[in-house]
């Protein structure tokens, strides 16, 4: 009930395709989803994160959509850049001081 | 603006020595402050975290403890390392219950050999 089960384990996309990464949870007491990005040798920054009365979120060329009633939530890289390439991590809140992440995915946008 | 800041950013240590981390965070007060480790090629495995000076909780136990002596300074020990303790030791911070916003350190590259 604590998992959060992230697909797919790896994907490469072509540069201005859609790159597209699903999370799926159980527990429904979740009450906040970020979206961290990670490089090579380097630290996760977050990148986009919902709350769950929100069905979608933008920015820029990040989309969240989150589907409450399926529980699950997917983020959606628009026009895929080869700068984008990197680890991509889903994670929700537990509601007291602890996250859940997903297992990563692993994008690589080709040229 | 908040900081993180991690070291060492490499460190190579032999089977059986003792560990030490640290993790400082600047331009906030009371922070939650954590410690992951990630495998290579894997997810992030939380080891511990901190509401407060003096308050940690352990996630897994293991061969690693963890302090807190300051209000912005979260260490990672170990008294003798493991093989399988390799890996990438990252700090994380959010602030107090009310923000769910969570921002990580550089991180750490340790290598046991």
């Amino acid at each position: 009930q604590q998992q959060v089960k992230q697909s797919p384990q790896s994907l490469i996309v072509q540069k201005g395709g859609i790159s597209i990464i699903n999370c799926a949870y159980e527990n429904t007491a979740f009450d906040y989803f970020p979206w961290y990005q990670q490089f090579p040798g380097k630290g996760p920054a977050l990148l986009i994160a919902i709350r769950p009365d929100v069905s979608e979120k933008k920015e820029g060329r990040f989309t969240i959509s989150f589907n409450k009633s399926a529980k699950q939530f997917s983020l959606h890289i628009m026009d895929s850049q080869p700068g984008d390439s990197a680890t991509y991590f889903c994670a929700a809140h537990s509601g007291t001081y602890k996250y859940i992440f997903g297992t990563g995915t692993r994008l690589k946008v080709l040229a | 603006s908040q900081t993180i800041h991690q070291w060492p950013a490499t460190l190579v240590q032999p089977v059986g020595s003792p560990l030490s981390l640290e993790c400082t965070v600047e331009g906030t007060s009371n922070p939650n402050l954590y410690w992951y480790r990630q495998a290579a090629g894997r997810g992030l495995q939380l080891l511990f975290y901190s509401v407060g000076i003096g308050q940690i909780s352990s996630e897994v136990p293991q061969n690693l403890s963890a302090s807190r002596p300051q209000d912005r300074q979260f260490i990672l020990s170990s008294k003798k390392l493991l093989l399988s303790d390799s890996g990438f030791y990252l700090c994380a911070w959010s602030v107090g219950p009310g923000s769910k916003t969570q921002y990580f350190g550089p991180g750490t590259r340790l290598l046991v050999l």
